[in-house]
């Protein structure tokens, strides 16, 4: 089946650690998201590419640092500089920047202890 | 004490009934709006859509209306079911493609 596959599902990291979060898709979409998520919050976009090789700041994208190699995959990492990691990520994808809904993927959440 | 934006507003109806979620958007030039659900622990699953050229749209069980005079985005859910819990979520978008997020209503649905 088609989708988007995000992994870990949970992971938990030290305070000064780096961590990346898998985005894979199978669904040929041009377009992909990374959107943070807190209790009791909306969504809130990190960083989004329109194609491959290039990608976008979004509102919150200080401490964080993506990659899209490849049309299939849009990693994010989680930088030692993020204050405040502790969250559920979303990752998403989208036919092409101005067609249709976008497709999530189950989440990640990450603790910092 | 009680912390600022933990607690999302919440609608709750009875088993049966129609449920009416309302939204508020903030840009004129929007021309896209979609409906979310999103259940715990889970990614959203996508509801229904609209545009602006629209004003309703049915799917099954479920209705968006745009009302652009006043910026306002419902979703009438009809006959409201226990699996129709969750938090439900509109996004707008416009000339830039990027689709901004409202905070999120729960539904809950008394047996």
């Amino acid at each position: 089946d088609g989708g988007i596959t995000q992994s870990p599902k949970y992971l938990f990291r030290k305070e000064g650690q780096n961590v990346t979060l898998s985005c894979e898709q199978n669904l040929n979409h041009d377009a992909m998201y990374w959107y943070r998520q807190d209790p009791g919050q909306g969504l809130r976009l990190i960083y989004y590419s329109q194609i491959v090789n290039d990608f976008q700041k979004g509102d919150i994208a200080e401490g964080y640092s993506v990659s899209r190699e490849k049309k299939e995959s849009f990693p994010l990492t989680v930088t030692s500089a993020q204050k405040n990691p502790t969250a559920f990520y979303l990752c998403a994808s989208r036919r092409d920047r101005y067609t249709g809904e976008l497709f999530f993927g189950e989440g990640s959440r990450l603790t910092v202890l | 004490g009680e912390s600022v934006g933990l607690h999302l507003p919440t609608l709750s109806v009875q088993e049966g009934d129609n449920s009416i979620i309302n939204c508020a958007y903030s840009n004129s030039a929007s021309d896209y709006f979609i409906w979310y659900k999103q259940e715990s622990g889970k990614g959203p699953q996508f509801i229904i859509d609209i545009r602006s050229n629209m004003d309703k749209r049915q799917g099954q069980r479920v209705t968006v209306l745009l009302n652009k005079t006043v910026k306002h985005l419902s979703l009438q859910i009809a006959a409201t079911q226990p699996g129709d819990s969750a938090v439900y979520f509109c996004a707008e978008s416009g000339a830039n493609s990027k689709l901004t997020f409202g905070k999120g209503i729960t539904l809950s649905v008394r047996p």
